[in-house]
């Protein structure tokens, strides 16, 4: 099963607008990630944020991380065209099996420009 | 540097045959790990491997699938005989000093099996 969802599913905007993408988790985390995909494409990490954190930015991405909520947000602002791929959480959790790096079904976002 | 490096890129096989699906970690990476992408299941771990040793398998479907690393530097998943449930992207990832850390991704081996 999954650790993260994302919300919502898909999203479209327009060039110049912010994008704002919902991950929510259900176990205790030690750290949470965001990660692109590109169509066709592997896998690129963009920012780890640990359970000690609030907000953390990076260029455009600001991620934040409610503990006490269980969720996170991955806000990319002035978006471009090349901003278009999936978004997926991952969060470390620990199971019967021990500790995981878990995905979500990810967020498709579509950038017009 | 280089990422990480898989292979093929794209495979096309028919049912029962054997499909092998390559991996070269990062340099100096100490953890190798197999995940699968559908669109029905999502990215779900397969199998991981630290300093080449097999850790939790938990993941691989069943016995038609089976993974190695025989050195630091190269991994193999296989799958024999192949079905066309096993119709999927198939990447590989390494990190570096914890399982829970940032991975990076090669490309991935999108196999359809026929």
């Amino acid at each position: 099963s999954q650790q993260g969802e994302e919300d919502p599913q898909a999203l479209s905007i327009q060039e110049g607008e912010n994008a704002t993408m919902n991950c929510s988790y259900k176990t205790s985390i030690n750290n949470l990630q965001w990660y692109r995909q590109n169509s066709g494409r592997g896998l690129v990490h963009l920012i780890l944020i640990r359970s000690n954190e609030r907000e953390k930015h990076s260029g455009r991405l600001r991620v934040t991380l409610d503990t006490s909520k269980k969720s996170s947000s991955l806000l990319i602002t002035a978006s471009r065209a090349a901003d278009t791929a999936s978004y997926f959480c991952a969060t470390d959790a620990r199971d019967t099996s021990g500790s995981r790096l878990t995905f979500g079904e990810g967020t498709q976002l579509t950038v017009n420009p | 540097d280089a990422g990480v490096i898989q292979s093929p890129r794209h495979e096309v096989t028919e049912m029962g045959q054997e499909v092998t699906l390559r991996c070269k970690p990062i340099s100096g990476h100490d953890y190798l790990f197999w995940y699968r992408q559908t669109m029905m299941r999502g990215l779900e771990l397969l199998i991981y491997f630290n300093n080449n040793v097999p850790i939790d398998d938990s993941g691989m479907p069943e016995d038609r699938f089976s993974a190695k690393m025989p050195n630091a530097s190269f991994s193999t998943l296989k799958i024999q005989p192949s079905e066309p449930r096993d119709s999927a992207v198939y990447f590989c990832a390494s990190s570096t000093g914890t399982i829970t850390g940032e991975l990076f991704f090669g490309e991935g081996s999108r196999l359809t099996v026929l």
